[in-house]
């Protein structure tokens, strides 16, 4: 069955640091953009940032930007979510997401296929 | 960053309705627009993409509509299943934003 686990969730103090890990099975890891979506508690959802197949492009939303990084092992078929100087507004569920790029009318589309069940992650002190 | 703004961000309807919730983009995103459905205490799952293209294994009472800046999520007629909260996703440029959510409850 394709699916994705997520790992690494916990309670950290704000300024922390946190390493989520994510892990596929079932398809081919390689083929994919691999991305990242969080959800604080009782709220929608926020897209936090992705990577290329082969890891050399990356994005991020404003808010995350030099303090997490997302990065990758395509040997393990793991993608992993590095959290640095935590605060308060990160805590949330993050969801693993598989990335399908479908390309239709001269254009590639996103489609997030593939979600894992979400770690949690507070900061709180 | 776009700003995708949804509506309404509830609504009450009876099983066999049809239902229709809308989003805006801040900008022009072409047709670079997905849905998701979320039921509580799960992942989401992808409904369409593309703002039209019903993906693989979704009911076909689910619809898709609109380009630029307005588009439309329909269900022609709503399922006990169906009663979850929606979200729209633009694809068009990083970041990547999500609406703000449209809560769809039992009347």
């Amino acid at each position: 069955e394709v699916q994705l686990l997520e790992s690494g969730g916990g309670l950290v103090q704000p300024g922390g640091s946190l390493r989520l890990s994510c892990t596929a099975s079932a398809f081919t890891f390689t083929n994919y953009w691999m991305s990242w979506v969080r959800q604080a508690p009782g709220k929608g959802l926020e897209w936090v940032a992705n990577i290329r197949n082969d890891g050399n492009l990356k994005n991020y939303v404003d808010s995350v930007k030099g303090r997490f990084t997302i990065s990758r092992d395509n040997v393990r078929d793991s993608v992993y979510l590095q959290m640095n100087s935590l605060r308060t507004e990160d805590t949330a569920v993050y969801y693993c997401v598989r990335d399908v790029a479908h390309y239709s009318s001269d254009y590639w589309y996103d489609v997030y296929d593939i979600w894992g069940q979400g770690t949690m992650v507070t900061v709180s002190s | 960053a776009i700003q995708m703004t949804q509506s309404p961000s509830s609504l009450s309807a009876s099983v066999g309705d049809r239902v229709t919730i809308s989003c805006r983009a801040s900008q022009g995103i072409r047709n670079a627009l997905g849905w998701y459905q979320q039921k509580p205490g799960k992942a989401p799952k992808v409904l369409i993409y593309a703002a039209s293209t019903l993906q693989s294994g979704v009911p076909s009472r689910f619809s898709g509509s609109g380009s630029d800046t307005d588009f439309t999520l329909t269900i022609s007629s709503l399922q006990p299943e169906d009663f979850a909260t929606y979200y729209c996703l633009q694809d068009y440029n990083y970041p990547r934003t999500f609406g703000q959510g449209t809560r769809v409850e039992l009347k």
